[in-house]
């Protein structure tokens, strides 16, 4: 089974708008951290927020906020007042408490493209 | 403080080749990770060090991958000979002593491999 789940391929936004990227995780660790990279065309992983599995409030960066329902199982990634520079693939990871490799398992990613 | 850095970023050569690619991790950073990206999916690791000692290889294809770690510090991760599905983006990263389950991996720009 895919232990990171990104059901969206590709998603367009109007500047200046909000835009959630959806993020689902499978894992019976019960300490575990989630993570949002972005990967512009350049190639780069870029760490934009975390969230701990134990972590009560969603995990907030700047325009970057994370809608963590751990019931749900979901991680999803909220960008307010979108940018023209941030189109780009973005990709939710997770790290399991228990796993001894300290691996990041990714998902698949989702195509972000902003309007003008 | 610099980031992770590889060479080359852009690598073409012909099937049956070989190739090698470089990392420089972050100074301190003890863990080292290499990492396969393919079109249009997330990152996959190919192999883990903690310091010199390669701790989790298993996802490498070891008849024609192999890496090295030598004093610790810098990285070499060498194809030999390339196949056609070699083509990909292949991702450096490190981390700090003592990760905890929410600290990140940090990213080098990642070689482009195409195989002709």
């Amino acid at each position: 089974a895919q232990k990171i789940t990104q059901t969206q391929p590709g998603m367009f936004v109007q500047e200046k708008e909000a835009v959630t990227l959806d993020c689902t995780y499978d894992t019976s660790d019960q300490s575990y951290g989630l993570f949002w990279y972005k990967q512009p065309s350049s190639g780069e992983m870029i760490f934009l927020i975390y969230q701990g599995s134990y972590d009560e409030q969603n995990a907030t960066e700047g325009r970057y906020s994370l809608n963590f329902q751990k019931a749900r199982k979901s991680a999803n990634l909220v960008i307010s007042a979108s940018q023209l520079g941030d189109s780009a693939m973005y990709f939710c990871a997770m790290r399991e408490g228990t796993s001894s490799a300290r691996q990041l398992t990714f998902g698949s990613g989702t195509q972000l493209t902003v309007l003008p | 403080e610099a980031g992770v850095v590889q060479s080359p970023r852009y690598k073409i050569i012909e099937k049956k080749q070989p190739v090698a690619f470089w990392c420089n991790p972050i100074s301190g950073h003890n863990t080292l990770y290499w990492y396969r990206q393919n079109l249009g999916q997330g990152p996959e690791l190919l192999i883990r060090y903690e310091n010199e000692e390669a701790v989790d290889d298993s996802q490498l294809p070891k008849d024609r991958f192999s890496a090295e770690r030598l004093k610790g510090v810098d990285s070499t991760l060498k194809i030999q000979p390339a196949e056609l599905g070699d083509s990909a983006v292949y991702l450096c990263a490190s981390s700090p002593p003592m990760l905890a389950v929410t600290d990140t991996q940090y990213f080098g720009p990642g070689t482009r491999l195409t195989v002709l």
